[in-house]
């Protein structure tokens, strides 16, 4: 079973409020994901890091996405300023650094609801 | 562009009865594959996952998968379903470290 730890599991925001998450990875583990997964059960990849350097992340036009994975600290994903469209569960998932072959271990991730 | 295709959005078996759940994958690179499932308000979890070598790879708690080439598909089978087998099973793939996921196939297992 996965040992990744993601507070809080709810979250519940106004529109234009700040969102944040944060991720403990599986110990060991120096690369960490978020994903976004919305009612249609689309996934989308937002972003990953390998200890603090961020590896790819998709093009967020808008800029309201933010995240780190600062050293001995919680990685987190923060959204500016909420908007109805960002209501989903926000999955963090961590792997070892060896290549496309690992697996990565999710979270129960932190469903995010704006109202 | 790699894409994932689940066909079936849902899937009804008896307990005790015999499962397939389909997965397509286009990819033109070697696919790394896994299969995650997701029981209600809860994150994935690993099933099995494919690299290399013999096609019919085993997971956890009885389901294991087949992979072909030819077809570009990687089913999820298990010989008898158990009624807490209930969830939804999504297929994926790993293009340049990032997963990409199928829509997920949700299972009810009647008793």
């Amino acid at each position: 079973n996965s040992k990744v730890i993601q507070t809080p599991r709810y979250l519940v925001k106004g529109q234009g409020q700040k969102a944040k998450m944060r991720c403990i990875p599986e110990k060991g583990h120096p690369v960490v994901f978020w994903y976004q997964q919305n009612k249609n059960n689309e996934f989308k990849f937002l972003i990953n890091f390998q200890n603090q350097e961020v590896l790819q992340q998709i093009d967020m036009t808008e800029k309201r996405f933010s995240a780190e994975c600062p050293s001995n600290s919680p990685c987190s994903l923060e959204i500016q300023s909420s908007e109805a469209g960002d209501s989903a569960l926000y999955l963090c998932a961590s792997s070892l650094p060896t290549g496309r072959q690992d697996t990565q271990y999710f979270g129960p991730g932190t469903r995010l609801l704006v109202l | 562009a790699q894409s994932v295709t689940q066909p079936d959005a849902r899937v009804t078996v008896s307990e005790g009865a015999s499962l397939q759940l389909r997965c397509k994958y286009s990819y033109s690179g070697t696919p790394y594959l896994f299969w995650y499932v997701q029981y209600p308000r809860q994150g994935l979890q690993l099933l099995l996952k494919y690299y290399s070598g013999d096609p019919v790879v085993q997971g956890v708690n009885g389901f294991e998968a087949e992979f072909s080439k030819s077809n570009s598909s990687f089913h999820l089978r298990k010989a008898s379903v158990h009624w807490s087998d209930s969830a939804v099973y999504f297929c994926a793939l790993n293009s340049n470290a990032k997963l990409t996921f199928g829509k997920g196939t949700k299972l009810s297992v009647k008793s």
